[in-house]
C-alpha cells in the first residue's frame, strides 16, 4: 500500500480538461509544499512535470498545472492530447522516516 | 542535457549482495543530492535512498534501511548503490536520478533503469 493515494484511473478525450489527486497526511502533503509530479511512458523513465507544487520545469507544456488544498495535491492537464497518455505518480517530501513518498501511480487514457 | 547511465542489474539469489553504479555527466556532480528510486515490474515507483553533495549524510527507505549503502564518487562522477541481504520484493528497475541542493529537493533527472532480478 502506498504512503500517498491516487485514484488508479483516469481518462478524458482530446482537448477535454483532467484531474488527479493525491492525498497524504500533515506529515507529507499538508505539512510541505514539496509536492512533484511525474509522468512515466511505457518502457521509459519517470519523467519530472512539477516540483513545489506548481513549478514547471524548463521544457514542461504549461497545459500541465498543480495545487494543494490542505492534504491533498492536485495535477492538472488541460487541453488534452493523445500523447499525454501515461501514467502520473506524485512524491512528496515527508517526516516519517523515510524521506520520500510516491503514490501508486495514476493511468491516463485519452479516449 | 543531464545524463545518467545505471549498470550491475543481473539476476541474483536471496540473501546475496550487488553494486549499482551510475554514472553522471553533462552537470556539474558535486552539487547535487542524488537519489536512488526503484519500480518493480509492472508496478508503481518506491524511493529508496538518497546522498549529500559531498556524501557526508545519506537518508533511506525503512524497507532497505540497514541492508542497502548509498555512497558517491565526485572525482569520477559516480553514483552506487550496494545491496546485501537482498529479498525477491527487492526485484525491480533501479533509477538513478538528480536531485536539487538539499534533501527537500525531488529526484529532478532520471537515467533509464538497471534490472535487478532476485530469485533463486
Amino acid at each position: 500500500q502506498s504512503a500517498l493515494t491516487q485514484p488508479a484511473s483516469v481518462s478524458g478525450s482530446p482537448g477535454q480538461s483532467i484531474t488527479i489527486s493525491c492525498t497524504g497526511t500533515s506529515s507529507d502533503v499538508g505539512g510541505y509544499d514539496y509536492v512533484a509530479w511525474y509522468q512515466q511512458h511505457p518502457g521509459k523513465a519517470p519523467k519530472l512535470i512539477l516540483y513545489e507544487v506548481n513549478h514547471r520545469p524548463s521544457g514542461v507544456s504549461s497545459r500541465f498545472s498543480g495545487s494543494k488544498s490542505a492534504n491533498t495535491a492536485t495535477l492538472t492537464i488541460s487541453g488534452l492530447h493523445v500523447d499525454d497518455e501515461a501514467d502520473y505518480y506524485c512524491t512528496s517530501y515527508t517526516t516519517t522516516g523515510t524521506l520520500w513518498v510516491f503514490g501508486g501511480g495514476t493511468k491516463l487514457t485519452v479516449l | 542535457e543531464v545524463q545518467l547511465v545505471e549498470s550491475g542489474g543481473v539476476v541474483v539469489q536471496p540473501g546475496g549482495s550487488l553494486r549499482l553504479s551510475c554514472a553522471a555527466s553533462e552537470f556539474t556532480f558535486d552539487d547535487y543530492v542524488m537519489h536512488w528510486v526503484r519500480q518493480p515490474p509492472g508496478k508503481g515507483l518506491e524511493w529508496v535512498s538518497l546522498i549529500t553533495w559531498d556524501g557526508s549524510s545519506a537518508s533511506y527507505a525503512d524497507s532497505v534501511k540497514g541492508r542497502f549503502t548509498i555512497s558517491r564518487d565526485n572525482r569520477n562522477n559516480s553514483l552506487y548503490l550496494h545491496m546485501d541481504s537482498l529479498r525477491p520484493d527487492d526485484t525491480a528497475f533501479y533509477y538513478c536520478s538528480k536531485g536539487g541542493a538539499g534533501w527537500s529537493t525531488p529526484p529532478m533527472s532520471w537515467g533509464q533503469g538497471t534490472l535487478v532480478t532476485v530469485s533463486s
